[in-house]
């Protein structure tokens, strides 16, 4: 069974920096591309960051490029999403998803991220 | 980036209806075309896939149908665990992006 538990949210000021993580669990981990799609409170969903299944080829969306970065370790079948600068509009709950050719199978139940003073 | 436009934001209907989602793109998707359902508190699950394919363990009283720039998700009769937020996704090209959803809810 595929499982995927994100862990790292919580309260951070404007400017601040915060590191998810993505424990993945129930697949070759490191075969697949991996994400991370975001949704602000009573909003609809963003597409925020891919990485290659190797780790090697990542791309953002431009509201996060230049202050998140994506990464994999599959010695650990975790993926981490470091972000700094943080704004009130980052504010949302980061899921991690398993995806191919971006068509999202399964996804994690998420983690909370507040930015505010 | 691709616009998605869903229509409409909210129908009302009664269990065993007939429920008909629309979702337009901003310019041309192919077939890339995929439907999402999130209920309270829970993360999205994939329906449907490249327009009008069902994904595993979906019920067949759900289709899609489109290609281009108009697509449609069609539930054929309500059952009480359908009423939720639908979400369509594109994926033909970077970035993926998401509709603003349509929220089925019991009349």
């Amino acid at each position: 069974e595929v499982q995927l538990v994100e862990s790292g949210g919580g309260l951070v000021q404007p400017g601040g920096s915060l590191r998810l993580s993505c424990a993945a669990s129930g697949f070759i981990f490191s075969t697949y591309a991996m994400s991370w799609v975001r949704q602000a409170p009573g909003k609809g969903l963003e597409w925020v960051s891919t990485i290659s299944g190797s780790g090697d080829a990542s791309n953002y969306a431009d509201s996060v490029r230049g202050r998140f970065t994506i990464s994999r370790d599959n010695s650990k079948n975790t993926l981490y999403l470091q972000m700094k600068s943080l704004r009130a509009e980052d504010t949302a709950v980061y899921h991690c998803v398993k995806e191919k050719l971006w068509l999202v199978d399964y996804w994690g139940q998420g983690t909370l991220v507040t930015v505010s003073s | 980036e691709i616009v998605l436009t869903q229509s409409p934001a909210t129908l009302s209907l009664s269990p065993g209806e007939r429920a008909t989602l629309s979702c337009r793109a901003s310019q041309s998707v192919s077939s890339f075309l995929a439907w999402y359902q999130q209920k309270p508190g829970q993360a999205p699950r994939l329906l449907m896939y490249d327009a009008s394919n069902r994904a595993p363990g979906i019920p067949a009283r759900f289709s899609g149908s489109g290609s281009g720039t108009d697509f449609t998700l069609t539930i054929s009769s309500l059952e009480p665990e359908d009423f939720a937020v639908y979400y369509c996704q594109q994926r033909s090209s970077w970035p993926p992006t998401f509709g603003g959803g349509t929220k089925v809810e019991i009349k």
